[in-house]
């Protein structure tokens, strides 16, 4: 069975702290997506990868095959990240984590 | 190509009636996917297509819901004799391939009352 473990499942944040979401999986994958989704929202792919590291912004999105972990890092968080964070494995199709929900206050 | 388009956008309906949600994906796109998401929770797989062959199905697929993808283009997902557990926004997402990055639509919301 694929299962995928986020975690913190809510976090809130004072603005301008590091953020770390941490995403598990039980199965190996041809690679990982993170998404993001604002409440009301449509939900926004902000990385796609299937080793190492990537970087957007003040995004960063880091993956360790071998031991199917995932985290996904925001510096510097401000109130306008404030939303949803979804990680989704992909294993031909994508399955989604339940999503950590990120409040980041002023 | 604007993305992945959903039609309609909200969608209220009766108990017991059925209804018809069309995606129309990037043109490029061979893979399509249809997602639901109720509130507060994540995404759940329905199913997808590489073309326009129906390669998996989640069994969250009753038999009441049906997806189609004719020619390979844009897709619709039926539902009969809705039901208000129903309820819930379907959202369609699209991609080159296995691999490759998903763009999302902004979902279909259904209301069943």
């Amino acid at each position: 069975k694929n299962e995928v473990e986020q975690s913190p499942q809510n976090l809130t944040a004072q603005e301008g702290e590091f953020i770390t979401i941490n995403c598990s999986y039980s199965v190996g994958i041809s690679a990982l997506h993170w998404l993001q989704q604002h409440p009301g929202g449509g939900i926004v792919s902000l990385f796609m990868l299937s080793s190492g590291k990537k970087k957007h912004g003040r995004l960063i999105a880091t993956i360790n095959i071998q031991e199917k972990h995932s985290s996904l890092h925001i510096t510097a968080s401000h109130p306008r990240d404030s939303a949803v964070y979804i990680c989704a494995p992909s294993w031909g199709d994508m399955r989604f984590g339940a999503g950590t929900r990120l409040t980041v206050k002023p | 190509d604007t993305g992945v388009s959903q039609d309609p956008r909200h969608k209220i309906t009766k108990r017991g009636q059925n209804v018809t949600f069309r995606c129309d994906p990037i043109s490029e796109h061979n893979r399509l996917y249809w997602y639901r998401q109720t509130l507060g929770q994540g995404p759940e797989f329905l199913t997808y297509f590489q073309n326009e062959a129906q390669l998996e199905k989640s069994r969250l697929l009753s038999d009441r819901f049906s997806a189609e993808r004719p020619k390979g283009s844009f897709s619709t997902l039926e539902i009969q004799r809705t039901e208000q557990g129903d309820s819930a926004m379907y959202l369609c997402a699209s991609s080159l391939g296995q691999g490759f990055g998903y763009t999302f639509g902004s979902g279909t919301r259904l209301t069943v009352v």
